[in-house]
């Protein structure tokens, strides 16, 4: 099955700087890889995604890129801002396995003012 | 509009009691996912379902049970609680579009077995 790993577990940034999270991949037949991100005491919410067929995808500060050669894909946030602080979670699925996407542990920012 | 709703947010069980925590959806989403957060861990995949009468075991499933009568309901039933049962639970639904399958998550519950 598909193996997620994400890293760095926990990133702490000064407000302002730029923040990345990478994961890799294992099964090539994933083509999907959302972005999630956890609040305390919620639930992970979607923030961005990326499909297999497109190396790069910008919204406003955050940003996605795929490099599906090496099977690796990262988010990228600019002028990082202290309610960015939370746990961030990538994820892949593909098309035939019932829409199931495998998580990677997650990775706490914490952006100091 | 609430999304996905999830009851109790908390719970304290007893070893070996049992309980079932309630995942609801108004989003007429075809599939629903049951997840297990430990603490400083991802989303750990329990059961899902395409579709009602339709369910099937995710990655950590043993101890668990799940029922899917209808599209909005999905809920997960605990036997004989342990403590390695103590986390996070997480329900999703998502609208099945394979290519792009947006999970929206509910605010989880809490569960603690002593």
């Amino acid at each position: 099955g598909e193996n997620v790993e994400q890293h760095p577990s926990t990133l702490s940034v000064q407000e302002g700087d730029s923040a990345v999270i990478k994961c890799t991949y294992s099964d090539s037949a994933s083509n999907y890889f959302p972005w999630y991100k956890q609040e305390l005491g919620k639930g992970p919410q979607l923030i961005i995604d990326i499909r297999s067929n497109v190396g790069e995808k910008k919204d406003q500060r955050i940003a996605v890129t795929l490099n599906k050669t090496a099977k690796h894909f990262s988010l990228h946030i600019t002028e990082t801002q202290p309610e960015d602080s939370a746990v961030y979670f990538c994820a892949a699925s593909g098309n035939t396995n019932a829409g199931k996407s495998t998580f990677g542990d997650g990775t706490t920012l914490t952006v100091k003012p | 509009n609430a999304g996905v709703t999830q009851t109790p947010k908390f719970r304290i069980l007893k070893i070996g009691q049992s309980m079932t925590l309630q995942c609801t959806q108004d989003m007429n989403h075809n599939y629903m996912y049951w997840y297990r957060q430990d603490p400083g861990m991802g989303l750990k995949l329990i059961y899902y379902s395409v579709g009602a009468g339709i369910t099937d075991k995710g990655e950590v499933p043993n101890g668990y049970n799940v029922s899917r009568s209808t599209t909005e309901d999905f809920p997960l039933r605990l036997e004989l609680a342990a403590p390695s049962q103590t986390s996070v639970y997480f329900c999703a639904g998502a609208p099945g579009h394979l290519a792009k399958n947006i999970q929206y998550f509910g605010a989880g519950t809490r569960l603690s077995v002593l």
